[in-house]
Formats: structure tokens, sequence, C-alpha cells
């Protein structure tokens, strides 16, 4: 039972570079999202999902783009990476109703240089 | 905006030793709360929930009330236990959709 499965789980991008994290689930649930983990800050949320083919933005969605084109997938692009986009990045899925629980990720931590 | 504060940590305890970690929130409306913890390399994962006020979540030896009259939502345990050891988020669902807005967390450690 995989759950929530990301990857990489690690990376090093040099700056301008461009990359794209890759958020599988395979509990058939309807909603997906992106956090990001900053000291001091908790999670905070870049994008999400309430369906395949939908992606709206969360908090922080600067420099990020999302898509779901599969239901179980769901995408997170940097066009071109700045150190402050350093962070460790949670994938999470939830069902639909509320209030569910999210579950999340393993995280991948991302290093730009 | 909604946000969630939480004490800073770290938190260090000895084994069979009372933890509290405060936790309070600014809302519209009555949102549902939650605690997650996330052990080291690991993601976060659902300690407990409440949906409304006057709610106690409990799990695994730990409890939370719901407190609409302070908006407080502290976490407790009364004996801890090495293997609690992590980082604990409150965090609060806001906007629908079960998005969560999380606190700063609080790394707890237990030494025996």
């Amino acid at each position: 039972n995989a759950g929530v499965t990301q990857t990489p789980k690690f990376r090093v991008l040099k700056t301008g570079q461009s990359m794209t994290l890759l958020c599988a689930q395979d509990m058939n649930h309807e909603y997906m999202y992106w956090y990001r983990q900053d000291p001091g800050m908790g999670l905070r949320l870049i994008h999400y999902s309430v369906g395949e083919g939908t992606t709206a933005k969360g908090e922080v969605p600067d420099g990020y783009n999302v898509s779901r084109l599969k239901k179980q997938n769901f995408l997170l692009g940097l066009e071109s990476a700045a150190p402050s986009q350093t962070s460790v990045y949670f994938c999470a899925s939830s069902s639909r109703g509320r209030p569910v629980e999210a579950f999340f990720g393993q995280g991948t931590r991302l290093t730009v240089v | 905006g909604d946000s969630v504060t939480q004490m800073e940590g770290p938190v260090t305890l000895s084994e069979e030793a009372f933890l509290t970690i405060n936790c309070t929130y600014t809302a519209t409306g009555y949102p549902s709360l939650f605690w997650y913890v996330q052990y080291p390399g690991e993601g976060l994962q659902l300690l407990l929930k409440a949906t409304k006020a006057d709610d106690k979540g409990s799990n695994k030896g730990f409890e939370a009330t719901y407190r609409k009259e302070t908006t407080s939502f502290h976490l407790e345990k009364g004996s801890v236990q090495v293997s609690d050891s992590a980082v604990y988020f409150c965090a609060l669902e806001a906007g629908g959709y079960n998005k969560l807005i999380f606190g700063a967390g609080t790394r707890l450690a237990v030494h025996p």
C-alpha cells in the first residue's frame, strides 16, 4: 500500500534550471496539494487540485506551475529555479468530504545554488 | 486572514514527563482543527482532529480539546516516550477542499 509517492527525494539545481516534481497517489483521492516546508514557517500551500484537469493557486504560487492530467498524478514544475525556492516540498492528497485526513508523501528536499 | 500560532521549540523532556504544546488560532467561523506529526525523515501524518467546539480529539495517548472561547487546541500527553520524539504541527482547515493552514511546528525531543 504505497499511499502518496514523491519523486525525486533529493535534488540540487543551479539557479535558472528547471525541473518537475512528480506526485502519485493510489487511494483514488479527488484532492491533491503541493506544500513547501521552510524552517520556522510550517507548511505553506503552493497549488492544489480538486479533480483531474483542474488546478488552483494556494498561498505561495509564484514561480511554480502544476498540472493534473491524470487523477492519480500531480506535477509541480519550476521553470527557472531561484535560491528562494530551496525548501522541502510535500505532496498530499485527500478524499472529498470535510474534514478528512490528508495523506502526505515523504517529501522532496530541493536545494537551489 | 486565518492563521495558527504554536509555541516555539524545541521542547526537551525526560521519558514519562507530561507534555503540553500550545496552539492558538485565528479564523473566521469555526474551522476543523488538527494535529499532525512528522517523524524524522518522513512525511506528516494525522495524529488527531476535532471538528467543533468542545470536541476532544485523541490518539496514541495524545489529546487536544477544541476551545472556542480561547481559540485554542493545545496538545497534551500524560507520559511521553522516546518514540514520541518528532515535530508536531497544529493546523486548521481553511477555504474548503480540505486545504490546511499550519503552525510553524514544535520539535519535541524525549530522552531516556
